[in-house]
């Protein structure tokens, strides 16, 4: 049973526009939450984080937002550039030493 | 500062070989990780290691052994190669419980015939 689900495969976006990134979760014990990129043939990038005390939290262009009572967060891009064409990953953890991964989505921003 | 480093890069085995996947970390984290990621499954956790001295299973550990040497290192093995362990894996270390990132290796492309 997928614990952490992202649902859309994949994603195209403008450049210049808002990129939307969803991740839903099922287990209610989950309270630190991680975003990723992952460019081909790299490994995974830290991109920002948010713990369950919050409802957002922003760094720069990105901002995440969480939703607790849906169990759904999302990643905010503006603007997105062509550079941020990459496989984004959510996770979450209950706050001990591991992480469940959603299966990603593939975003492409078209200049 | 190179992080966190993996080797090999990439490896071709036929099935019923063994070999080891090596990791080291130069962050002075506690807890390192194997994750394998395949095409529509996102990163799926094999083993980890909270600290120095303790390991645990993750999502799917069967097929696979580890060993933390010492804080630095955490080696992933395969005893009897297989085609489904064909994919892509990647260590990674943790500073610590929260929301902190995992910082990632640049993974090793495994390929089983």
């Amino acid at each position: 049973d997928q614990q952490v689900k992202q649902n859309s495969p994949s994603l195209s976006v403008q450049e210049g526009r808002i990129s939307i990134l969803n991740c839903d979760y099922t287990n209610s014990m989950f309270d630190y939450f991680l975003w990723y990129k992952k460019y081909p043939a790299e490994g995974p990038t830290f991109l920002i984080s948010i713990s369950s005390i919050k409802d957002k939290n922003e760094d720069g262009r990105f901002t995440v937002f969480l939703n607790k009572s849906a169990k759904h967060l999302s990643l905010h891009i503006v603007p997105s550039q062509p550079g941020d064409s990459a496989v984004y990953f959510c996770a979450a953890s209950p706050g001990t030493y591991k992480y469940i991964f959603g299966t990603g989505t593939r975003l492409k921003v078209l200049a | 500062n190179a992080g966190v480093t993996q080797t090999p890069k990439f490896q071709v085995l036929k099935t019923g070989q063994s070999m080891t996947l090596q990791c080291a970390q130069d962050m002075n984290h506690n807890s390192m990780y194997w994750y394998r990621q395949d095409p529509g499954m996102g990163l799926r956790l094999i083993y980890y290691s909270a600290s120095e001295g303790t390991t645990d299973k993750g999502e799917v550990p069967n097929g696979y052994n580890v060993s933390r040497l010492n804080k630095r290192e955490f080696s992933l093995r395969l005893e009897s190669a297989a085609p489904s362990q064909t994919s892509v894996y990647f260590c990674a270390t943790l500073r610590g419980v929260g929301d902190y990132g995992y910082t990632f290796g640049s993974g090793t492309r495994l390929t089983v015939v």
